[in-house]
């Protein structure tokens, strides 16, 4: 019940295309939700999050849609650039919880 | 001005070899914490410290020993090291450690021979 479903592994998508990565929860209690952006020989760093009191939020073009309903959020990317070829991470948290439960992740490469 | 640095960038060393990587931040945040990372990519969370106290102790052999001298510090020591410990090493923190964005570190390349 703590785990969080990422999908799909890896992604290649046409440059200017939209970019979709899936992510799916049991645990009803998580009510944070960001997503990691991860290149090559670095660090993650926070792209994006969002609290189930809102259906979407934009920054942008990086959107995440969130499905309470269906417990499941995702990451689109709207006119998708080579520089967005990263590995992507969802993740899931609750207020009484220091910890944040990860995604496995997804390696999305842009092609020119 | 690095915000989370790691040192050893890189760690090359002979199985059964006792290692330590150490991690400071200069952000003033509370809480540190410790990720492994496969060659899968996964990140496993090993170890978080708030305020120099542990609170997350995953389920990590007890060859992996963290160590918060303060709040800006927390090393990794890992003894005996075997070639399942080969992986990329995290050290993060985040502001008191409750949903708030986690700031990671560039890594520590670990390759046990």
């Amino acid at each position: 019940q703590q785990q969080v479903k990422q999908s799909p592994q890896s992604l290649i998508v046409q440059k200017g295309g939209i970019s979709i990565i899936n992510c799916a929860y049991e645990n009803t209690a998580f009510d944070y939700f960001p997503w990691y952006q991860q290149f090559p020989g670095k660090g993650p760093a926070l792209l994006i999050a969002i609290r189930p009191d809102v259906s979407e939020k934009k920054e942008g073009r990086f959107t995440i849609s969130f499905n309470k309903s269906a417990k499941q959020f995702s990451l689109h990317i709207m006119d998708s650039q080579p520089g967005d070829s990263a590995t992507y991470f969802c993740a899931a948290s609750m207020q009484s919880n220091y910890q944040l439960i990860w995604g496995a992740g997804t390696k999305l490469i842009i092609k020119p | 001005d690095t915000a989370v640095s790691q040192t050893p960038k890189y760690l090359v060393t002979q199985m059964g070899n006792d290692k330590s990587i150490k991690c400071e931040q200069n952000l003033g945040h509370d809480t540190m914490y410790w990720y492994k990372q496969d060659s899968k990519k996964f990140l496993k969370i090993m170890f978080s410290y708030n305020n120099k106290e542990l609170i997350i102790n995953e389920t990590v052999p007890n060859r992996f020993s963290p160590k918060s001298p303060d709040k800006a510090h927390l090393n990794l020591h890992i003894n005996s090291l075997e070639l399942g410990d080969s992986a990329v090493y995290f050290c993060a923190s985040s502001p008191s450690g409750q949903e708030e964005t986690q700031y990671f570190g560039p890594g520590t390349r670990l390759l046990v021979l």
